[in-house]
């Protein structure tokens, strides 16, 4: 089980806007950035957003994070198909002394 | 490119031992904090263990206290998992992640190798 909590399923259809939650807890999201990843299918992660809302180059503007609190959300809008990917959320974690990834989120474009 | 290429994954038997290795290139290697991360079939990720730029600082999950070691070699650009003591629940893929230059808690992994298979299995 993972301390990140994440939904383990999202969809859309092309052009709609959906949301990613991340729940942590104080010792992580509530005192550390968030980063989230993109993994599409049969490649490695990659870097998608980090601390909180920034965005590495080449990544789209139709991706974008925000925290609050002791929680996190990517959102991705005008959605295409190449979206359709697994997202994870992830924080380092004070009290275990090491990085927490949500369980990860599938995205399916319908 | 910048790159990382990992190697030295395959079959293992319970109980028996791995060394993976991580090769990268053009960055300045040293510089850097690194990370394993690893992935079972058909699960999600999970981080390993963190090594700071300088091994002045390391950092396991509780799943792989004890058992698997980090180090690095800054003088060949190569990082290094020593893994013993293997169960059946460490068959995953297993990525290397360069982190960042400052605090660990405030890296982020934005370069990932390519992964290497270890399975472990009688």
């Amino acid at each position: 089980q993972s301390v990140l909590t994440q939904p383990p399923s999202a969809s859309g259809t092309p052009g709609q806007r959906v949301t990613i939650s991340c729940s942590g807890s104080n010792s992580n999201i509530g005192s550390n950035t968030v980063n989230w990843y993109q993994q599409l299918p049969g490649t490695a992660p990659k870097l998608l957003i980090y601390s909180n809302n920034q965005r590495p180059s080449g990544v789209p503007d139709r991706f974008s994070g925000s925290k609050s609190g002791t929680s996190a959300s990517l959102a991705i809008s005008g959605l295409q198909s190449e979206d359709e990917a697994d997202y994870y959320c992830a924080a380092w974690d004070d009290s275990l002394n090491g990085w927490m990834f949500g369980g990860g989120t599938k995205l399916t474009v319908l | 490119e910048v790159q990382l290429v990992e190697s030295g994954g395959g079959l293992v038997r319970p109980g028996g031992s791995l060394r993976l290795s991580c090769a990268a290139s053009e960055f300045t290697f040293s510089s850097y904090n690194m990370n394993w991360v690893r992935q079972a079939p058909g699960k999600g990720l999970e981080w390993v263990s963190s090594i700071t730029s300088s091994s002045s600082y390391i950092y396991y999950s509780d799943s792989v206290k004890g058992r698997f070691t980090i180090s690095r070699d800054n003088a060949k650009n190569s990082l290094h998992l020593q893994m013993n003591s293997l169960r059946a629940e460490d068959t995953a893929v297993y990525y290397c992640a360069r982190g960042g230059v400052g605090p660990t808690r405030e890296n982020t992994f934005d370069i990932w190798g390519q992964g290497t298979m270890v399975t472990v299995s009688s």
